[in-house]
């Protein structure tokens, strides 16, 4: 099972947007809504920020949006704050009991 | 918070083996799947393993079949991660993490045990 594809890096200054993309196939991301997405800062444990697509868990703030279309799953961080600066990492349930986690973004705050 | 604390890593001979261990007093193992989920220094994360909540089905990545083993004591309440035929490739912050749902993603992480492999 093959790593989705992520940008290695994106950033935005304080109060702009900016969206990560993640891509993998019909067998996974375009055939399943089971996308998350995971903010890891350094030296920490990942962190649940999306579920299926789009929802997200108590306490996530609502700046943090999940979409989808076909075999490309996005994330977007709006309104950029200084402790959203960490490594953003997507996951698919891959079918058959596998799981898939992309190759990892690093967002930077200008 | 949930806590969950993972244990048991430590510095291993190539070919070697070791145990890790993950234990909550805050839920049952048994109402909820269980995954062990790895990072290499520097790198990604990569998805290990996954016992669900019957404890009977237990799932593996290619990488580690036939070499790790996943299982747990209800008992104690308490997950394992049975890794033998260590490989130096297998260097890597472990983590154990609960399901947020079957398939889904998954919403309570360890603080992580390092496995280093090395001669």
């Amino acid at each position: 099972q093959s790593a989705l594809t992520q940008p290695p890096s994106a950033s935005g200054s304080p109060g702009q947007s900016v969206t990560i993309s993640c891509t993998g196939t019909s067998s996974d991301v375009g055939g399943y809504n089971y996308v998350s997405w995971y903010q890891q800062h350094p030296g920490k444990a990942p962190k649940l920020m999306i579920y299926q697509v789009n929802k997200r868990p108590s306490g996530v703030p609502d700046r943090f949006s999940g979409s989808k279309s076909d075999n490309t799953a996005s994330l977007t961080v709006s309104g950029l704050q200084a402790e959203d600066e960490a490594d953003y990492y997507c996951s698919s349930y891959a079918g058959n009991n596998n799981w898939v986690f992309g190759t990892g973004t690093t967002v930077t705050i200008l | 918070q949930v806590q969950l604390v993972d244990s048991g890593g430590g510095v291993v001979q190539p070919g070697g083996s070791l145990r890790l261990s993950c234990a909550t007093s805050e839920f049952s193992f048994t109402t909820c799947g269980m995954h062990w989920v790895r990072q290499a220094p520097g790198r990604g994360l990569e998805w290990v393993t996954v016992i669900w909540a019957d404890g009977r089905h237990k799932f593996y990545a290619d990488s580690v079949r036939g070499r790790f083993t996943i299982s747990r004591d209800d008992s104690k309440n308490t997950l394992f991660l049975q890794m033998s035929s260590l490989r130096d490739d297998d260097t890597a912050m472990y983590y154990c993490v609960k399901e947020r749902a079957p398939f889904d993603g998954f919403n309570i992480w360890g603080r992580g045990t390092k496995v280093t492999v090395s001669s």
